[in-house]
């Protein structure tokens, strides 16, 4: 059983289509953290959220902090081919952390 | 400048060797730390080092193990390669940590192919 799970695995769409997906947990984080990988590449930090129902916005995404601190979305308005990746979020209880299997996102020209 | 290089890119090696990959990050970081990442994309941290303090996650064999010459560098030795060994490892430091509050920056990974 995962600690953290993503919805859903893989998402493809077209190009100016807006999408949301979602990191959740029976577990209470003190942070969560969302990441963009590409392929080839190591995963790159979006954004941290941390306190409890925080809206956090980096141009076109948009990342959501559950009130109980257990669920996460990230929304992306007007999605382009440069959105292309793995969406993986990453939870911290303590000093541990885990990561969600991810969501592979593809847009489509 | 790359902030977090690992070396080598990609090695391929036979069942039963031991390897090394090694890291370096020149941001000055307290923290570094080694994850893998299976065919299924699912990232797992596997060690975190701070300090001298090395933190174990315990799913981990003992045929693994960090080695830091110095603060800027964590490197990976494993003995006696399995065929589920094969993984992509990625190094990451972060400049405290460790916690996920922190950023970490990873670096480009090391794909391992056991034979």
């Amino acid at each position: 059983t995962q600690l953290l799970e993503q919805s859903p695995q893989f998402l493809s769409i077209q190009e100016g289509e807006n999408l949301t997906v979602y990191c959740n947990s029976s577990s209470v984080f003190s942070s969560l953290q969302w990441y963009r990988q590409e392929p080839g590449e190591g995963p790159v930090l979006l954004v941290t959220v941390v306190t409890g129902g925080e809206v956090k916005k980096l141009k076109r995404l948009t990342f959501q902090f559950g009130d109980a601190r257990k669920d996460s979305s990230l929304h992306i308005t007007a999605a382009q081919p440069g959105d292309t990746g793995l969406y993986l979020c990453a939870g911290d209880y303590g000093q541990n952390f885990v990561f969600g299997p991810g969501t592979r996102l593809s847009v489509l020209p | 400048d790359t902030a977090v290089s690992q070396t080598p890119k990609y090695l391929v090696t036979q069942m039963g060797n031991d390897k090394s990959i090694k890291c370096e990050q020149n941001l000055g970081h307290d923290t570094m730390y080694w994850y893998k990442q299976d065919s299924k994309k699912f990232l797992k941290i596997m060690f975190s080092y701070n300090n001298k303090e090395l933190i174990i996650n315990e799913t981990v064999p003992n045929r693994f193990s960090p080695k830091s010459p110095d603060k800027a560098h964590l490197n990976l030795h494993i003995n006696s390669l399995e065929l589920g060994d094969s993984a992509v490892y990625f190094c990451a430091s972060s400049a405290q940590g460790p916690t996920m509050a922190d950023t970490q920056y990873f670096g480009p990974g090391t794909r391992l192919t056991v034979l």
